[in-house]
């Protein structure tokens, strides 16, 4: 079947690191996404793709970056890590027809 | 911007009720999405609208998009266990496939 995933589900970190929140995805969509879900603001767009090389800046994208290689993946870096980012972070990709997102597992940061 | 407010933000029934949960856009919806989360986990999707005056269902969850397309209500009849999760509505963000959502309503449900 085809699916979604992230790594790590769980990240503690220190302020001023570089953090690399990895997703891949089997479903072949061209298009994917990076929210953060906090508690008070719901889910926040930080970067999307729409295809290989293409990048695109979202709600809140200071502080963080993206890169799309191939159609698999697109990695999440968090070039110096700040308590601010600590959150959970969810990878989604969708459908081009339908819209739907199909999100994975989560990824939970903590910055210290 | 098009912003998406849900009500309410938290929910305690008792098993076997029934409750409706709210989702209100500031903008013409094109698109409604229901998604279900548990805690800890991705979220679910669970029903598409996209239509004025559209109704769907699935199991023991109906959706419905108001006729003039700025708000969506989720009903859920004879409340169980498993429902209980946040509640997420999300919109069509103006660019391909983005989705904005609402804060998220919390269900709990007491057997």
């Amino acid at each position: 079947d085809a699916e979604i995933t992230q790594s790590p589900r769980h990240k503690i970190t220190e302020t001023g690191r570089q953090v690399t929140l990895a997703c891949h995805q089997t479903w072949n969509h061209n298009n994917m996404f990076w929210y953060r879900q906090d508690l008070g603001h719901g889910l926040r767009l930080i970067h999307y793709s729409y295809g290989v090389q293409d990048t695109n800046k979202g709600e809140v994208s200071d502080g963080y970056s993206v890169s799309r290689s191939n159609t698999e993946d697109l990695p999440l870096t968090l070039e110096s890590a700040a308590s601010s980012q600590t959150s959970v972070y969810f990878c989604a990709s969708s459908e081009e027809v339908t819209g739907e997102l199909f999100f994975g597992e989560g990824s939970r940061l903590t910055v210290l | 911007s098009q912003e998406l407010e849900q009500s309410p933000q938290s929910l305690i029934v008792q098993e076997g009720k029934n409750l409706t949960i709210n989702c209100t856009s500031s903008k013409t919806l094109y698109g409604l999405y229901w998604y279900k989360q548990k805690y800890g986990e991705g979220l679910i999707f669970l029903m598409m609208l996209q239509k004025g005056g559209e109704e769907k269902s699935h199991e023991k969850i109906t959706a419905k998009l108001d006729e003039k397309k700025q708000q969506s209500s989720l009903h859920i009849t004879a409340s169980q266990p498993s429902h209980a999760g946040i509640y997420l509505c999300g919109a069509d963000g103006g660019s391909q496939g983005n989705l904005i959502f609402g804060k998220g309503t919390k269900l709990s449900v007491k057997p």
